[in-house]
């Protein structure tokens, strides 16, 4: 599965989009890039995946670049319950489903 | 809430004991995964089942052991416990085991946190 990198913490104002950036330069053609968050030592949440096209359920959305080198999760109006570490995860889609996690976001939403 | 469970929440134990770790999937879901976080290591994958058979291995010690029993609930038996086995240990389980497109999400429980004194 390809590497990713994730800046190591992030601050949004309460209210406002948080804007989560991920890269993944050296992702393949058929690997997806999913994105899961963690609330304090809860377990990790799946929020939502992609291939190429952007996509956006009610959590949040996804917007993958054309080369699909980088991609960004969009929480469109972030809360103080959105705090949390968020992981961008790059992986085949028919593979070992098995995650790896790297170190991920740590998000803080400001009141 | 996911609708994975696990049990107990907390264990506490001391260095060399055994303890059995145990989770049940969401309904319908045939995918068991165990995970391990501690502090310097981050989410680690430890194990898969599926349908009751092992699929994947990761970076799980020969001290640990899982199973997938016919009613699809795992456990993950650890034993000859050391200090820095105590970490977060998560189940977590999916519909499909990696082939079925876009059935791979995988719901988390809440986790065991063990530590061993």
């Amino acid at each position: 599965d390809a590497k990713t990198t994730q800046p190591t913490s992030m601050d949004c104002a309460e209210g406002r989009a948080a804007n989560l950036p991920c890269n993944h330069s050296t992702i393949s053609g058929n690997e997806y890039v999913y994105w899961y968050r963690q609330i304090h030592s809860q377990g990790p949440q799946y929020i939502i995946h992609g291939l190429k096209n952007n996509e956006t359920n009610e959590m949040a959305s996804l917007i993958i670049t054309e080369d699909r080198k980088s991609s960004t999760l969009i929480l469109p109006h972030a809360t103080l319950r959105d705090t949390a570490v968020y992981y961008c995860i790059v992986r085949v889609e028919t593979g070992a489903n098995n995650l790896f996690f790297g170190t991920g976001t740590r998000l803080t939403v400001i009141p | 809430d996911s609708g994975v469970t696990q049990t107990p929440k907390h264990l506490i134990t001391a260095t060399g004991q055994r303890v059995t770790l145990r989770c049940s999937p969401r309904s319908g879901d045939l995918s068991v995964y165990w995970y391990q976080q501690s502090l310097d290591q981050g989410l680690q994958f430890l194990i898969q089942y599926y349908n009751g058979e092992e699929r994947a291995k990761g970076n799980i010690l020969e001290r640990f052991s899982a199973q997938q029993f016919p009613d699809l609930h795992s456990e993950l038996n650890l034993s000859s416990l050391e200090l820095g086995d105590s970490a977060l240990y998560f189940c977590a389980s999916s519909v499909g085991t990696g082939p079925i497109r876009g059935r791979n999400e995988q719901f988390f429980g809440p986790g065991t946190r063990l530590t061993v004194l």
